[in-house]
């Protein structure tokens, strides 16, 4: 059973960057035909998909955030992670780890993390 | 970007009865739609994806239909447990999307 888990600061300062990483267990980034992605959830709100990461290191971001997005990606740890630079309270949500299994397209998101808040507040 | 919208906002059921879920893309996604459930303090779970394919695990009542701009999640005979936010996603074009959710409570 794969299991994913989000951790970083759940306080960031505007301005400055936000850092998650995603820890993977029962089953290996490396081992390929999945795609992983960090989504996100305002406070009440709906879900916003921010990006995925490929284990050969190749990504692609939502146009909305890809001026701020940097997602990367690390086979040896097993591990994922998002970097959202220049935030503002705009920022404040719920992020999420998924899995997202690989097609000649986009798929739907069949693991998630449990997902950890973030405020930006000074 | 293509736009999801759901009706309605809220639905309000009684246990043991059918419950109707609509999904509109603003644009066609074909049958590339996903619907999740949330409750509260959750992440979401995957309930269908190609529109139609039950996800591992997903009891029988949960059964989805569409393509193209229409798509509906029905919920044969309403459990307890099945109180919650739906969302519906597209994955036919990049960026993926989401439904604003539909909060189905109890009547």
């Amino acid at each position: 059973q794969v299991q994913l888990q989000e951790s970083g600061p759940g306080l960031v300062k505007p301005s400055q960057t936000l850092s998650l990483t995603c820890t993977v267990s029962g089953g290996s980034i490396s081992s390929g035909g999945y795609y992983w992605s960090w989504i996100r959830q305002h406070p009440g709100k709906g879900l916003e998909w921010i990006g995925y990461i490929y284990y050969s290191g190749s990504t692609y971001y939502n146009p909305s955030l890809k001026s701020r997005v940097t997602i990367s990606v690390d086979t040896s740890k097993n591990q994922f992670s998002l970097k959202l630079s220049s935030v503002t309270a705009a920022d404040t949500a719920v992020y999420y780890c998924a899995r997202e299994p690989l097609d000649i397209v986009a798929t739907y998101f069949d693991y998630w993390g449990q997902g950890t808040l973030v405020t930006v507040s000074s | 970007e293509i736009v999801m919208t759901q009706s309605p906002a809220t639905l309000s059921v009684s246990p043991g009865e059918r419950a109707t879920l609509s999904c509109r893309a603003s644009q066609s996604v074909s049958s590339n739609l996903a619907w999740y459930q949330q409750k509260p303090g959750q992440a979401p779970r995957l309930l269908i994806y190609g529109a139609s394919t039950r996800a591992t695990g997903i009891p029988a009542r949960f059964s989805g239909s569409g393509s193209g701009t229409e798509f509906t999640l029905t919920i044969s005979s309403l459990q307890s447990e099945d109180f919650a936010v739906y969302y519906c996603q597209q994955y036919n074009n990049w960026p993926l999307t989401f439904g604003p959710g539909t909060k189905v409570d109890i009547k």
